[in-house]
């Protein structure tokens, strides 16, 4: 089935403490993203990667690292979480980035106090 | 700067049909996206049109006017699996990123 999965679903935090969510695609897409989703703010794009080692900003990069080491994986890392970053975070590939459409993982809720 | 606007909330009726603008303003253009989005769940992909005109998908169709920088996602036959929220996102010119608006939420009474 295809599928992107992101862990942990739900996590709580303190402020300081470094953490990484991870997210996997069985797709063999080229295209993963990363979002954060606020309330009346919409989805805003974290970074993006167009392929493996090429990885670029989105909108809202700051406080926020990732890598593409596989095509399959694209953790998002927090170095020092603060509590403007508690949010819904999603993961997505897609199969060119451009035309196709995106899949979306089920989303990662993060708290950090 | 880079803007995306469409109605906040919408209501309508079981079996009516809908349409939801979106209006945008962005560093250039490579296609313009709409996805659905239920309560406590990830987006799905509806449609994606990059040239002017109407693309009809089902019950859904999905219009886009670059010229105007407008465009428009159309329900029709509208059922109670329809409530969600709607999210329009361009494509920006050069790159590879996304921006989305805030999203539509559809209401359908029976």
């Amino acid at each position: 089935e295809a599928q992107v999965t992101q862990n942990p679903r739900y996590l709580i935090t303190v402020t300081g403490k470094k953490l990484t969510v991870t997210c996997s695609q069985n797709m063999n897409h080229e295209y993963m993203s990363w979002y954060r989703q606020d309330p009346g703010l919409g989805l805003r794009q974290i970074y993006y990667s167009m392929n493996v080692e090429v990885t670029d900003k989105g909108d809202v990069p700051e406080g926020y690292k990732v890598s593409r080491k596989e095509k399959r994986n694209f953790p998002l890392i927090l170095e020092s979480p603060s509590p403007n970053q508690t949010s819904l975070y999603f993961c997505a590939s897609s199969y060119n980035g451009r035309s196709a459409g995106q899949y979306f993982g089920a989303g990662t809720r993060l708290s950090v106090l | 700067g880079q803007n995306i606007d469409q109605p906040t909330e919408m209501t309508a009726t079981e079996g009516a049909i809908v349409q939801i603008n979106c209006t945008y303003q962005t560093s250039g253009f490579n296609g313009l996206f709409w996805y659905q989005q239920h309560a406590g769940e990830a987006p799905t992909f509806l449609s994606y049109n990059v040239l002017d005109g109407l693309e009809e998908k089902g019950r859904f169709s999905s219009f886009l006017s670059r010229s105007k920088g407008y465009s428009y996602l159309l329900l029709k036959e509208l059922q109670m699996k329809d409530s969600a929220s709607y999210l329009c996102a361009v494509l920006e010119g050069g790159y590879n990123k996304l921006i989305f608006g805030a999203g539509t939420r559809l209401a359908v009474h029976p």
